[in-house]
């Protein structure tokens, strides 16, 4: 079964520190797309960044970048330069397409704190 | 403004009382999915659709429907509700099966 890890319930980071949430995933499948999205106290669901598994290149979005490890099935997200505006949970997603279904998967979130 | 909408976003009822959620997306994406938000559990998706009239279950659809007569549209049906199912939902939507979702604001469901 497809599952996403995140060991991390809470995490924090003085500002403009760098922190990195952790994550990994099981499955079988080698083609698949891997996400961070952040849900700040408002419950909005916003994507910080994806990763196509096929693409060795690891993804960046201005101060969030990724460290996609295939073979160990780890997904890090770093965040640099930490914001006041970074606290939010931050969850870890994996979502492939097979045999006619779709299996998307949430981590159960790491809870990001950002002190001045 | 490209967007995903719910309504409504809180909503209390009691054990029993069917209920709607409305969710509807202007992007013309072909792909629209139901979550619930637990605490400690992260987001679990409840069913979704590739298209219209193409729903499937996914991994906790006891006690929900859902139906897509129209592609903007996936109303998010519960017959029956009982307390636990009180929780937050989420409406997504993508263009592709493996494109990143857009997710609506949320429904804050309470049922006493």
């Amino acid at each position: 079964a497809q599952t996403v890890t995140q060991s991390q319930p809470e995490m924090s980071v003085q500002e403009a520190e760098t922190v990195t949430l952790s994550c990994t995933y099981d499955t079988s499948e080698s083609d698949y797309y891997l996400f961070w999205y952040k849900q700040p106290p408002s419950r909005q669901m916003i994507l910080v960044i994806r990763q196509e598994a096929y693409k060795q290149q690891n993804a960046t979005e201005n101060r969030f970048s990724v460290n996609f490890q295939k073979a160990a099935k780890s997904f890090s997200l770093k965040i640099s330069d930490s914001q006041l505006g970074d606290a939010a949970m931050y969850f870890c997603a994996y979502r492939v397409f097979q045999g006619g279904s779709e299996k998307l998967v949430f981590g159960k979130g790491t809870k990001l704190t950002v002190n001045p | 403004e490209a967007q995903v909408t719910q309504n409504p976003r809180y909503l209390i009822t009691v054990t029993g009382k069917k209920l709607t959620v409305t969710c509807s997306q202007n992007m013309n994406h072909e792909y629209m999915s139901w979550y619930r938000q637990d605490p400690g559990l992260g987001l679990r998706q409840i069913y979704y659709s590739m298209n219209v009239e193409v729903t499937d279950k996914g991994d906790v659809p006891e006690g929900y429907k859902v139906s897509r007569k129209e592609k903007r549209n996936f109303p998010l049906i519960l017959e029956s509700p009982s307390p636990n199912q009180t929780s937050l939902y989420f409406c997504a939507s993508s263009l592709q099966t493996v494109g990143e979702q857009y997710f609506g604001p949320g429904t804050r469901l309470t049922v006493t």
